[in-house]
Formats: C-alpha cells, sequence, structure tokens
C-alpha cells in the first residue's frame, strides 16, 4: 500500500498572487497528474507526468505550471491566481500509463 | 459534448434498497474506472474495471467496452455510502496518455 499527500489543505490568497501546491507520493507510481474540481463539474486534467523528468499539459494547463522535482512529488503552480479559480485541487498517481489512478485528499483554493 | 455521461444526477433511497449507477461513453476507450467521493472532498478508487464484471464486497461494477457503457451497482445501501459517485473513462486516442475524462457525479443520499 501507500499514500498520497497533498499539501497544503486549504490555500487562500490573493487575486494576482503566485501559489503553489505540492503532492508527494510513496506508492512509487512513475506517473503522476493533478486534476481541477470546480463545484458541480467532473475533474479536469491540468498537468500530467508520465515519468520523472517529464511534463505534459492537460486541456487546463493555461494559468499554471508544473514541476516533477523527483519521481514522488510533483508540484503545482498557479502563476497568478483568480476569482474563478475557487476550486479544489487533486493530485493522484499511477504505476503508468493505462493503470488505476489513486487520488490525495485535496488542496482546496479560495481567492480573495 | 459530454464525453462522459452519468446517471441519475442524483439519487436518495432508503437504508436496505439497491441502487444502479449508469455512466455511458460517446468515445471508444481503453479502460474506466469508479471513484467514490467522501464529503469532505477525498477519492477513494473502487474499481479499475477494464472490461466485465468485478466484485467488491456489496459493490458490483460491470463495463462493456464494446457497448460503451458501465454500471455500479450498490446492494443492502447503509447511510455510510451517501456521497458522490464518480466514472471515469481513459479514451482510446492512440497517444500513451493515461488520462482519464470524468462524468459529474452521481450524489447518492441514503436515509434511514
Amino acid at each position: 500500500g501507500g499514500i498520497i499527500t497533498q499539501t497544503p489543505k486549504f490555500l487562500i490568497g490573493q487575486e494576482g498572487q503566485k501559489l503553489t501546491l505540492k503532492c508527494q507520493q510513496n506508492f512509487n507510481h512513475d506517473t503522476m497528474y493533478w486534476y481541477r474540481q470546480d463545484s458541480g463539474k467532473g475533474l479536469r486534467l491540468i498537468y500530467y507526468s508520465i515519468t520523472e523528468n517529464d511534463l505534459q499539459k492537460g486541456d487546463l494547463s493555461e494559468g499554471y505550471d508544473a514541476s516533477r522535482e523527483k519521481k514522488s512529488s510533483f508540484s503545482l503552480t498557479v502563476t497568478s491566481a483568480q476569482k474563478n479559480e475557487m476550486a479544489v485541487f487533486l493530485c493522484a498517481s499511477s504505476i503508468g500509463v493505462y493503470a488505476e489512478q489513486f487520488f490525495g485528499p485535496g488542496t482546496r483554493l479560495t481567492v480573495l | 459534448g459530454q464525453q462522459v455521461q452519468q446517471s441519475p444526477a442524483s439519487l436518495v433511497l432508503q437504508e436496505g434498497e439497491n441502487a444502479e449507477l449508469q455512466c455511458n461513453f460517446s468515445t471508444s476507450l481503453n479502460s474506466m474506472q469508479w471513484f467514490y467521493q467522501r464529503p469532505e472532498g477525498s477519492l477513494v478508487s473502487l474499481f479499475y474495471n477494464p472490461s466485465g464484471t468485478k466484485q467488491s464486497g456489496r459493490l458490483t461494477s460491470t463495463t462493456v467496452i464494446k457497448e460503451r457503457r458501465s454500471s455500479l451497482h450498490i446492494s443492502s445501501s447503509q447511510i455510510t455510502d451517501s456521497g458522490t459517485y464518480l466514472c471515469a473513462m481513459e479514451r482510446n486516442t492512440g497517444a500513451n496518455t493515461g488520462k482519464l475524462t470524468f462524468g459529474h457525479g452521481t450524489i447518492l443520499r441514503v436515509h434511514p
């Protein structure tokens, strides 16, 4: 078994601020993902990383940067927070592509 | 249009009743996954189910890839089953991504 940790659990920022969300997994999984969930909507993929040193844009990458610092960690940066970005950000990992994905507990972002 | 259609959008049951949740996909898929989202937001993987039927306790998932559909059956529902059930598919695009496309979810409420 393993666990995915996301920090912080709650993030409050000011409009225009640069904000970073962190994700760590100890599954030893190769592939990691960042999703965003808006109220009443399904999750949408922001960025993913198939292996260490890889970075791929998802459907919602504009306004975000990501960094796969090492195999176990994947960070997401909101480059300039906007009020319509208030959402829950979920990190996931899988042993590889075409494999079951496991999710972290999420970071809830509020922009004032 | 929406690529992953979930039905019903919401469901209210009396404890002990059964539930059938449906997921239909508008494109061909490699695999799909069912998740349970707790009220506080964390996602739990229920089934990774490329094809066929899988059972875990009171939950049964049946996926027919050719017909682009999957169902989740909950038998003898309990109050603790309340929450949101999400299905997601991995599209068959020929590209090696592992990207999941999610439905909007079914909100289940089980009353005593």
